[in-house]
């Protein structure tokens, strides 16, 4: 089974802070995913990346970067915080080369971090 | 933009009973859709996917049937169970060309009543 895990289940941070989500998949997928996930407006994907070092950003990168610096992990880094970052954030991955032929692949998901900004 | 909805917003059913949750698209370019299960408080499990090439796929006790005509998907749980009592959003990729981008609807909240 795929794995996805979370370094964090529930986080609360202070306005200004750097903050710092892991996330780490143990099937040596290629593709990584950062989302956050709000009430009425579903799942909004922040960043992905489909190599080590690489990243694209998705519909909301603003106020994040990345980093994966090895293929099994996936940082979110919120250099610094406000309170309308509070969410709960979802990491996925994903097996399939980007741009191949084989077609879009299956996303799999942690359980998630509940980030709250005071 | 391209999106993907959801018809109804909640969904209360008696155990035992069959569920049925819809879910509507609008990019005819989309060629592979998902459908998750999500608990309170826990990340989206993958619960079954369907490619554009097909009209029907079946897994334990959930079937997805997929109307390209009409831009519709639906999910179809059999007998349904306590257990079963989450939120169901599906997936679509709005292009096709783009594999690894998916677009999500909202939900549907599933009750499953004892």
């Amino acid at each position: 089974d795929v794995k996805v895990t979370q370094s964090s289940r529930y986080l609360v941070k202070r306005t200004g802070e750097k903050v710092f989500l892991e996330c780490v998949q143990d099937m040596d997928h290629e593709n990584m995913f950062w989302y956050r996930q709000d009430p009425g407006l579903g799942l909004r994907l922040i960043y992905f990346s489909y190599d080590v070092k690489m990243k694209e950003k998705g519909d909301i990168p603003e106020g994040y970067s990345v980093s994966r610096e090895k293929k099994e992990r996936f940082s979110l880094i919120l250099e610094s915080a406000s309170t309308n970052q509070t969410s709960m954030y979802l990491c996925a991955s994903s097996l399939t080369p980007l741009r191949t032929d084989r077609g879009t692949d299956t996303q799999y998901f942690g359980p998630g971090t509940r980030l709250t900004v005071l | 933009g391209e999106s993907v909805g959801l018809h109804l917003p909640t969904l209360s059913v008696q155990e035992g009973d069959n569920s049925i949750i819809n879910c509507a698209y609008s990019n005819s370019a989309s060629d592979y859709f998902i459908w998750y299960k999500q608990e309170s408080g826990k990340g989206p499990q993958f619960i079954i996917d369907i490619r554009s090439n097909m009209d029907k796929r079946q897994g334990q006790r959930v079937t997805v049937l997929l109307n390209k005509t009409v831009k519709h998907l639906s999910l179809q749980i059999a007998a349904t169970q306590p257990g079963d009592s989450a939120v169901y959003f599906c997936a679509e990729t709005p292009d096709g060309g783009s594999n690894y981008k998916l677009t999500f609807g909202k939900g549907t909240l599933l009750t499953v009543n004892p």
